[in-house]
């Protein structure tokens, strides 16, 4: 079946390291989102890639980082630089342009808390 | 920034009765989106409306668009407990960056 697999389900920082999320899609889809979501509250887009080795920061960009180096993959950096990292991350693509105009499909997530 | 903005943000109802969530948005779209989300789970796609259609159907799911306005429903008939989850919309702009807006999310719990 195709669709997007988020690794790990559940991820624990220390103070001052970083953190990699895992986000592979076999769907073929050209663009890739990352967006967080904290409790009871609605999703903000981090990073967005519309093509290999492109992408675009979103909404809350800053203590993150991304890179699309194969169309399958975009895996997520929390860095030291994240003060509040605690929340739940979703990882979400789509087919071709134009963007917005196509629904997204995501992963089921993975739950970052600190240590 | 947030575009979409659901109302009410949570709803509670008996099993078989209708569910009614509105989401309002502030610019000019080319879509509207709605999408579930169950709980610890990633959203799945529900229905996506265009501009251009004023409501579309999907099983127990009815959705409304009013461009004048700038507003949404989507209403779920005969509601189930498997109903239980939070619903989002979102919102596919004219201008700007070609990416979603997702508005905050109502909550919906259907009672046995």
């Amino acid at each position: 079946d195709g669709g997007i697999t988020q690794s790990p389900k559940y991820l624990f920082r220390k103070e001052g390291q970083n953190v990699t999320l895992s986000c592979e899609q076999n769907l073929n889809h050209d663009a890739m989102y990352w967006y967080r979501q904290d409790p009871g509250q609605g999703l903000r887009l981090i990073y967005y890639s519309q093509i290999v080795n492109d992408f675009q920061k979103g909404d809350i960009a800053e203590g993150y980082s991304v890179s699309r180096e194969k169309k399958e993959s975009f895996p997520l950096t929390v860095t030291s630089a994240q003060k509040n990292p605690t929340a739940f991350y979703l990882c979400a693509s789509s087919p071709r342009q134009p963007w917005s105009e196509w629904p997204q499909h995501f992963g089921d997530g993975t739950r970052l808390s600190i240590l | 920034s947030q575009q979409g903005e659901e109302d009410p943000q949570a709803l509670s109802i008996q099993e078989g009765e209708n569910a009614t969530m509105n989401c309002s948005y502030k610019t000019s779209i080319n879509n509207l989106q709605w999408y579930r989300q169950n709980s610890g789970r990633g959203l799945v796609h529900l229905i996506l409306i265009r501009s251009n259609e004023r409501e579309k159907h999907s099983g127990r799911l009815r959705v409304t668009l009013d461009t004048s306005k700038k507003s949404s429903s989507l209403l779920i008939t005969a509601s189930r407990a498997a109903d239980t989850a939070s619903y989002f919309c979102a919102t596919g702009p004219i201008q700007g960056a070609q990416k979603l807006v997702f508005g905050q999310g109502t909550r919906l719990t259907i009672n046995p």
